[in-house]
């Protein structure tokens, strides 16, 4: 069965500190995707990566990197220089390579509250 | 971009009634579109797949009879709470999914709906 595992609840760490985030998933299926989606307070889901399962390269995008080894199911997100406007719930998810009306349904982990304070 | 529309974004009704969600992809056509539910500081759950033209597929757990989807068109579903209790309180959240090449692209999810049942 599908399964994410964010196994840190809460994160805090004071402005301009690195932080990561982590991922573990379980999946029987060769082809899949992973995402991070970042949920503020007013709740809505902002999209942040999608990675499909063939491309391991590590993908940087500002102040945001991630780190995606299969070998050990893992798809790690860093925030580096955090700011106060990084506090969020975040979220990794995942997702098969489906057809018909059961693809890309998202398995979501539990989440991570990161709290940076100024 | 790809933008989903909810509406209403909070409601409150008394216990019994019944409430209506509508999700919109406004600027693409989505055969397939996914409604989550989101207890307080808990991860999001899949309830349902919403098929265009067919019956939605529902998530181990939920009452199909309690929670309606109808997709009737390639831009709208709708939730429909029916006899609503208070324990039926929570984030409701849809997404959709915009194809290409028959590829599921990305989901794109609307902002969330408040319910609170008194």
């Amino acid at each position: 069965a599908q399964k994410v595992t964010q196994a840190q609840t809460e994160i805090s760490v004071v402005e301009k500190e690195d932080v990561t985030l982590d991922c573990v998933y379980e999946t029987r299926d060769t082809t899949y995707y992973l995402f991070w989606y970042k949920q503020p307070p007013s709740g809505e889901l902002v999209f942040l990566i999608r990675r499909n399962s063939f491309d391991e390269q590590n993908e940087i995008s500002g102040r945001y990197s991630w780190n995606f080894q299969k070998s050990t199911s893992s798809f790690n997100f860093t925030i580096t220089a955090s700011q106060v406007v990084d506090s969020a719930v975040y979220f990794c998810a995942l997702s098969e390579e489906g057809f018909g009306n059961q693809g890309g349904k998202l398995i979501f982990g539990q989440g991570t509250e990161l709290s940076v304070k100024p | 971009g790809a933008v989903v529309s909810q509406h209403p974004s909070r409601v409150i009704c008394k216990s019994g009634t019944s409430v209506k969600i509508e999700c919109r992809s406004l600027d693409f056509q989505a055969t397939t579109m996914f409604w989550y539910r989101q207890f307080p500081k808990q991860s999001l759950m899949l309830m349902a797949t919403s098929n265009e033209g067919s019956k939605a597929t529902y998530e181990q757990g939920v009452e199909k009879d309690k929670f309606l989807i109808n997709h009737a068109s390639l831009t709208l579903s709708t939730l429909t709470v029916t006899s609503a209790h208070p324990e039926d309180s929570s984030f409701y959240i849809c997404s959709a999914n915009r194809e290409l090449a028959g590829i599921q692209e990305t989901q794109y999810f609307g902002p969330g709906t408040r319910l609170l049942v008194l």
